[in-house]
């Protein structure tokens, strides 16, 4: 099962949008809506952000929305502050009923 | 409020097995599926496999299987991972995350153990 692909980086000044990609094959991320999105600060473990697509746990910034079309899931920070400067990560369950990771990606506040 | 606590460093010699810990606390561990990730130094995580507690069924990542095994004690409400044949590639910090009830994200992580693989 290879990895998710995501961008390696992603910039954005503060109170900006960006959006993170994800991409899969039919055998996840498009097969089924249970993609999530996690974030990582440094020496930290990582933070659940999406579920299941586009559903926000308790807690987490309305800030943080998710979306997914085909193969193609997607986070999007909508007015990026600095302390959303960290790794995300999406993952999806598989055909094979088991998880894949996305490669990782590092959101840097300009 | 749950809470996953892991054992401590460990550094092995390559060709040996380690085993780690997840304690869990609050909630009902038998109704938990735990998963095991890693995460080596610079790089991204990786799913290992993951334990239904009260089934005491246990699937892996292909990339281990035949290398891992997940187990737990419903008495102490831990799960273990162990991993053999150790390798430098292997160096990681590994975590045990739960998942919210069946479903495929995991809502608690532990702190995290530093596995080192050195001779």
């Amino acid at each position: 099962q290879s990895a998710l692909t995501q961008p390696a980086s992603v910039s954005g000044s503060p109170g900006q949008s960006i959006t993170i990609s994800c991409t899969g094959t039919s055998s996840d991320v498009g097969g089924y809506n249970y993609v999530s999105w996690y974030q990582q600060h440094p020496g930290k473990a990582p933070k659940l952000m999406i579920y299941d697509v586009s559903n926000r746990p308790s807690g987490v910034s309305n800030r943080f929305s998710g979306s997914k079309s085909g193969n193609t899931a997607s986070l999007t920070i909508s007015g990026l502050q600095a302390e959303d400067e960290a790794d995300y990560y999406c993952s999806s369950y598989t055909s094979s009923s088991t998880l894949v990771f996305g490669t990782g990606t590092k959101v840097t506040v300009l | 409020q749950v809470q996953l606590v892991q054992s401590g460093a460990e550094v092995k010699k390559p060709g040996s097995s380690v085993k780690v810990s997840c304690k869990a606390s609050g909630g009902t561990f038998s109704s938990y599926t735990i998963s095991w990730v890693r995460q080596a130094p610079g790089q991204g995580l990786e799913w290992m496999g993951r334990i239904i507690p009260i089934l005491g069924i246990a699937n892996y990542a292909q990339k281990f299987q035949g290398r891992v095994t997940i187990t737990a004690d419903k008495s102490t409400s831990t799960a273990y991972m162990e991993l053999s044949s150790l390798r430098s590639e292997d160096t990681a910090v590994y975590y045990c995350a739960r998942h919210s009830g069946v479903l495929w994200y995991f809502d608690y992580w532990g702190q995290g153990t530093l596995v080192t693989v050195s001779s």
